[in-house]
C-alpha cells in the first residue's frame, strides 16, 4: 500500500522568498513520485515527476524537487516566490510510471498544500 | 480533442435525486479514471478503465456509484440517491502517456 504525507495544508510566502513544500510517502516498492499543481476551478497540471533516474528533478515555472530516499521525502521548492505561483500543490506516488506507455496505474495523492503568496 | 472535457461544469441537485456527469477523454487515450476531491481530503481514486479490460472500482464508495464507458472513450459517472456528503468536485483525467486532466464537476447536493 502506498500513501502520501504533504505537512501543512496552508502555506504562506512573501514575494521573492522561498517555497517549500513538504511531501513524504510511504511505498512497499520503489516508488514513482509527482507534484501536481492546481489553479482555481480548473485540472491539475504536472510540474515535474521522479522516475528513478536524477534523483533532482526541475520541472515548469522554476519548481525542483529532490527525492531523498533515506527520508522518504519528495519535498517541492522554488527559490524566489511569484504572486503566479498561488495555487494548490498535491504530490502523489505510483508504483508504476503513470506516464509511460506501457499501461497506466492510478495515483495515491495527498491532501494539498494551498500555497498563498503575500505581496 | 484538445484536452478532457467534464460536463457540467457545475450541478446543484436536491438530496436523494440521481445525477449523471460525462467525461469526454482526449482521443486516442485508452486509459480513463475518476477521482473525487473533497475539501481539505486530497483526490480520491474512484475507479479506472483500461482498453477493453475490467475496470477496476475498487474506489467507488458505495453501491450507489457506478461508471462505465461505452466504446472505449466516452465516460459517464451515475451517482444515484444523491446524498450531502457526496458534494465534491469529480475529477477524470485520461492517459496514454501521462495523466491529462480535466476541470471537473463540481457537484453541491442540497
Amino acid at each position: 500500500a502506498q500513501s502520501v504525507t504533504q505537512l501543512g495544508s496552508h502555506v504562506s510566502v512573501s514575494e521573492g522568498a522561498l517555497v517549500l513544500l513538504r511531501c513524504n510517502y510511504s511505498s512497499s516498492v520503489p516508488p514513482y513520485l509527482f507534484w501536481y499543481v492546481q489553479y482555481p476551478n480548473q485540472g491539475l497540471q504536472l510540474l515535474l515527476k521522479y522516475t528513478s533516474a536524477a534523483t533532482l528533478v526541475k520541472g515548469i515555472n522554476g519548481f525542483e524537487a529532490e527525492f531523498k530516499k533515506s527520508e522518504t521525502s519528495f519535498h517541492l521548492t522554488k527559490p524566489s516566490a511569484h504572486m503566479s505561483d498561488a495555487a494548490e500543490y498535491f504530490c502523489a506516488v505510483s508504483d508504476k510510471n503513470s506516464h509511460s506507455g506501457a499501461g497506466s496505474y492510478q495515483l495515491t495523492f495527498g491532501k494539498g498544500t494551498k500555497l498563498s503568496v503575500i505581496p | 480533442g484538445a484536452g478532457v472535457s467534464q460536463s457540467p461544469s457545475n450541478k446543484v441537485t436536491e438530496k436523494g435525486k440521481d445525477v449523471e456527469l460525462r467525461c469526454d477523454p482526449i482521443s486516442g487515450h485508452t486509459a480513463l479514471y475518476w477521482y473525487r476531491q473533497s475539501l481539505g481530503q486530497g483526490l480520491e481514486f474512484l475507479i479506472y478503465f483500461q482498453g477493453n479490460s475490467a475496470p477496476d472500482k475498487s474506489g467507488l464508495p458505495s453501491d450507489r456509484f457506478s461508471a462505465e464507458r461505452t466504446g472505449g472513450s466516452v465516460s459517464t459517472l451515475t451517482i444515484q440517491r444523491t446524498q450531502q456528503e457526496d458534494s465534491a468536485v469529480y475529477l477524470c483525467a485520461s492517459s496514454e502517456h501521462g495523466y491529462t486532466f480535466g476541470s471537473g464537476t463540481r457537484l453541491t447536493v442540497v
